[in-house]
């Protein structure tokens, strides 16, 4: 099994709404990350679990919540979002933290969110 | 720091033409270098690496050799099919070890 799985794919929610983000995976990798992706552009790094530990922070806003439950799961907590927040929210993993030294990401397909 | 230049699209083709899409970084020591595609309506997905240099990645008929000399790292097909039709994302890792992600090449194959 090498897939990395996020629900919902679609996401529509109001500025005043809370919503969550979810992803999955089950290659026993201890590397995690969310990537916000706009519209033709490159992923942009947001947060990096690494042992289930927050390791990165790229100064992301508040109004984004990261969570590790545990080694197979990481959450995205929305809440108080801006239209300027709406993109692809990509989660990735990699067997291990370091991912760019030699390593490969495996990327979901992605949670297209729309705030309204 | 470590710095990649990816050439900007879109590139369109006809089926069966030659490819070529240039990468060109910046980088301290020798960094392993990556080329990652994104289909439409998908996430990113890994095509090839090369973690030396001289070493050549290959997969799906695409090739690209890491060149210290010219600090290059150029994507290239003999063949494109419409099936090719896709992002393509050159990038290489900051002293961080997170991946710094060039502009992506959108590439179109026409039948």
């Amino acid at each position: 099994d090498t897939e990395v799985t996020q629900t919902p794919k679609h996401l529509v929610m109001g500025m005043t709404n809370k919503k969550s983000l979810k992803c999955e995976q089950h290659m026993g990798h201890r590397a995690m990350y969310w990537y916000k992706q706009k519209a033709k552009k490159p992923p942009e790094l947001m947060f990096v679990y690494s042992y289930e530990k927050l390791s990165i922070n790229e100064s992301v806003p508040s109004r984004f919540s990261p969570e590790c439950p545990n080694s197979s799961l990481l959450n995205l907590h929305l809440h108080a979002l801006q239209p300027e927040d709406s993109a692809l929210y990509l989660c990735a993993s990699s067997q291990l933290p370091g991912q760019g030294a030699g390593g490969e990401l495996f990327f979901g397909e992605g949670s297209r969110l729309t705030v309204l | 720091g470590n710095s990649v230049t990816q050439m900007e699209g879109p590139v369109t083709l006809s089926e069966e033409a030659f490819l070529t899409i240039n990468c060109t970084y910046t980088a301290t020591g020798y960094p392993s270098l990556f080329w990652y595609v994104q289909y439409p309506g998908e996430g990113l997905q890994l095509l090839l690496k090369a973690t030396k240099a001289d070493d050549k990645g290959s997969n799906k008929g695409f090739e690209a050799t890491y060149r210290k000399e010219t600090t290059s790292f150029h994507l290239e097909k003999g063949s494109v099919q419409v099936s090719d039709s896709a992002v393509y994302f050159c990038a290489l890792p900051d002293s961080n070890y997170q991946l710094i992600w060039g502009a992506g090449t959108k590439l179109i194959i026409k039948p």
